[in-house]
């Protein structure tokens, strides 16, 4: 089975903190994204990665940044927390044919900024 | 651009009843067309998706749903609900053929009573 990993299912820092959320997947796949969810909003994309070192900004990149570093982790980074990035961050990544479309989700992320 | 609409935010059901969940998506051309669960505090899996040829899906834990392009819809439908089909659903969209990016609604909560 697919397993995709991250690392802290709950957070808590300050604001003005630099976080980072980690996510591994075991099944070689190319692509990985960073999604966060809220209540009411449903799932929005931060960024993705379709290679090692690529990234491309999703629907809300500001105030996140991303690294890839290694084809099976892909890193969320938030520079300086805020309170407004109280979130479930989701890791997900896919492989084969492009358009399959069927993610592999982690488990989530809740972070909380005070 | 593409997007997809859940109407209901929250549905409740008996357990035994069939259940209808609705979906319509915005897309110029063919779309492809995914419903997720999510239980709780877990992540998203993949239920079904729609590519193209039979309207009619099946999915897994005894979920179909039916493509209408005339009425851009593609509701997932049981005909007998468990408890442990509480959870969230969510219906996406691929951004377009040559991405793995998804589009996804905001979610329609699913509570059983037994």
């Amino acid at each position: 089975d697919v397993k995709v990993t991250q690392s802290s299912r709950y957070l808590v820092k300050r604001t003005g903190e630099k976080v980072f959320l980690e996510c591994v997947q075991d099944m070689d796949h190319e692509n990985m994204f960073w999604y966060r969810q809220d209540p009411g909003l449903g799932l929005r994309l931060i960024y993705f990665s379709y290679d090692v070192k690529m990234k491309e900004k999703g629907d809300i990149p500001e105030g996140y940044s991303v690294s890839r570093e290694k084809k099976e982790r892909f890193s969320l980074i938030l520079e300086s927390a805020s309170t407004n990035q109280t979130s479930m961050y989701l890791c997900a990544s896919t492989g084969g044919a492009v358009g399959a479309g069927e993610l592999f989700f982690g488990e989530g992320s809740r972070l909380t900024v005070l | 651009a593409q997007s997809v609409t859940q109407p209901d935010i929250h549905i409740t059901v008996s357990e035994g009843a069939s259940l209808e969940l609705r979906c319509n998506y915005s897309y110029g051309a063919t779309p492809y067309l995914f419903w997720y669960v999510q239980s709780p505090g877990q992540g998203l899996q993949l239920l079904l998706k729609y590519f193209s040829g039979d309207t009619l899906v099946q999915g897994i834990k005894g979920f179909e749903a039916e493509f209408k392009r005339s009425q851009s819809s593609f509701n997932l439908r049981k005909p007998s609900v468990h408890w442990s089909d509480a959870a969230e659903y969510f219906c996406a969209v691929g951004a377009g053929h040559n991405t793995d990016k998804l589009i996804f609604g905001t979610g329609t909560r699913l509570q059983v009573f037994p």
